[in-house]
């Protein structure tokens, strides 16, 4: 069993859209997070979730909201999407050691 | 603004030499320090974690902390052609929650 699994892997839509990408943890943790990769890998933190509540809103555009169901699952709406968008979106979930495990990431392509 | 330091390199070296990548970071507070190896179009994988000043070895992998300096290391040791990769250097600030990743190392191993 995939322990961070997020859908869809691919993502390729045009401005102006609205798009969701959903995350799923099978390990129990408490912590789930959304860190977007550009195009030079530097990976940057957008939100966290610690059991349904936000506890990290980083400096993010309003036009991406995360929403948490329960403590398994992590998901990211994208209104109005611009090309600046494009990358490779990544859910983790946090280890008792604090590391994360990731999410095989979504790679999103605005055209 | 916290912050974590790499070499963008790329970083090459022969197959069974030493690798060696570093890490500085800002924040004094930081307690907990972690090593990510990505390859190309995959998530990061957690490789080590340390949180005492010194050494930890895991196999062929040695992370090295001196947090005086505000300095984290990791060696690899008999470097394989399959070590090839990003190397993230990721810090555990006061809180408990977030990681902040430095912009990564490309390492490339020669045969």
């Amino acid at each position: 069993d995939t322990a961070v699994s997020q859908t869809p892997k691919y993502l390729v839509t045009q401005m102006g859209n609205d798009k969701s990408i959903k995350c799923e943890q099978n390990l129990g943790h408490d912590t789930m997070y959304w860190y977007k990769q550009d195009s030079k890998k530097f990976l940057k933190i957008m939100f966290s979730y610690n059991n349904k509540e936000l506890i990290i809103n980083e400096t993010v555009p309003n036009r991406f909201s995360p929403k948490s169901p329960d403590k398994a699952h992590l998901n990211l709406h994208i209104n109005s999407l611009e090309l600046g968008d494009s990358a490779v979106y990544f859910c983790a979930s946090r280890n008792t050691n604090y590391g994360y495990t990731f999410g095989s990431g979504t790679r999103l392509t605005v055209v | 603004q916290k912050e974590v330091e790499q070499n963008s390199g790329p970083l090459s070296v022969p197959e069974g030499a030493i690798a060696s990548l570093n890490c500085t970071y800002s924040d004094r507070g930081s307690q907990s320090f972690f090593w990510y190896r990505q390859y190309s179009g995959k998530s990061p994988e957690l490789i080590m974690f340390i949180y005492s000043n010194g050494d930890k070895e895991d196999g062929r992998f040695t992370a090295q902390l001196n947090k005086a300096s505000q300095y984290v290391s990791l060696l690899i040791r008999d470097s394989q052609p399959s070590d090839s990769a990003t190397y993230l250097c990721a810090v555990n600030g006061g809180s408990n929650y977030k990681l902040t990743f430095g912009k990564g190392t490309l390492l490339t191993v020669n045969p």
